[in-house]
């Protein structure tokens, strides 16, 4: 079945280290998307890429990077640059054209 | 994108059908009404989209006013799955939405929805 697969599910980072969030889809879609939740919060964009070799920053990129070499892949990594890395991320992705999108089952980052 | 009003939890039984509420007063004629919905430790799940008309699918309903200030998702009948944070996004999906159709999807808190057996 095609979907968006998000490693690891839960993931533990020491301050002051940088860490990466893998993001794969097998959907074909060419739209990748980063979004952030704190608890009893909405999401919030950080970074988005409409095509392969091509990312944009989305409202809170400050203290994450992102990379987009193949259409499959989007990894997040959370630098030591953001102060409050503690968060459920959740990555999804959107065929161009479409409506609708679909969402990885998230990571979830604690900063110990 | 324009903002969303949503009550911040509804409660219903199973069986029975629910109308989940949502406000945008401040619509434009090119945003879409997007519902998603998210359980527990998940990623949001995509309910059901519309412009003008109502919309039908397998999930659920989507009923427009007339002026599109506001609509209603309705589950006609409400399973224990069902229980979520349902999500009324806008979302401006017009070819000529320009820097904006990059497709950014804008949450609000959501309704908590309770499904008791």
């Amino acid at each position: 079945d095609g979907g968006i697969t998000q490693s690891p599910k839960y993931l533990f980072r020491k301050e002051g280290q940088n860490v990466t969030l893998s993001c794969e889809q097998n959907l074909n879609h060419d739209a990748m998307y980063w979004y952030r939740q704190d608890p009893g919060q909405g999401l919030r964009l950080i970074y988005y890429s409409q095509i392969v070799n091509d990312f944009q920053k989305g409202d809170i990129a400050e203290g994450y990077s992102v990379s987009r070499e193949k259409k499959e892949s989007f990894p997040l990594t959370v630098t030591s640059a953001q102060k409050n890395p503690t968060a459920f991320y959740l990555c999804a992705s959107r065929r161009t054209g479409g409506r609708g999108y679909t969402f990885g089952s998230g990571t979830r980052l604690t900063v110990v | 994108d324009a903002k969303t009003t949503q009550p911040n939890s509804m409660e219903s039984n199973e069986e029975e059908p629910v109308h989940l509420p949502c406000n945008h007063s401040t619509i434009s004629g090119t945003d879409y009404i997007h519902w998603y919905r998210q359980l527990p430790s998940q990623g949001p799940e995509y309910v059901i989209h519309g412009l003008t008309s109502n919309v039908n699918n397998r999930m659920a309903s989507l009923a427009i006013a007339e002026d599109r200030k506001s609509s209603t998702l309705i589950l006609h009948r409400a399973t224990l799955r069902d229980a979520a944070v349902y999500y009324c996004i806008l979302r401006d999906d017009s070819p000529n939405a320009g820097g904006t159709s990059y497709g950014k999807l804008t949450f609000g808190q959501g309704t908590i929805l309770t499904v008791h057996p």
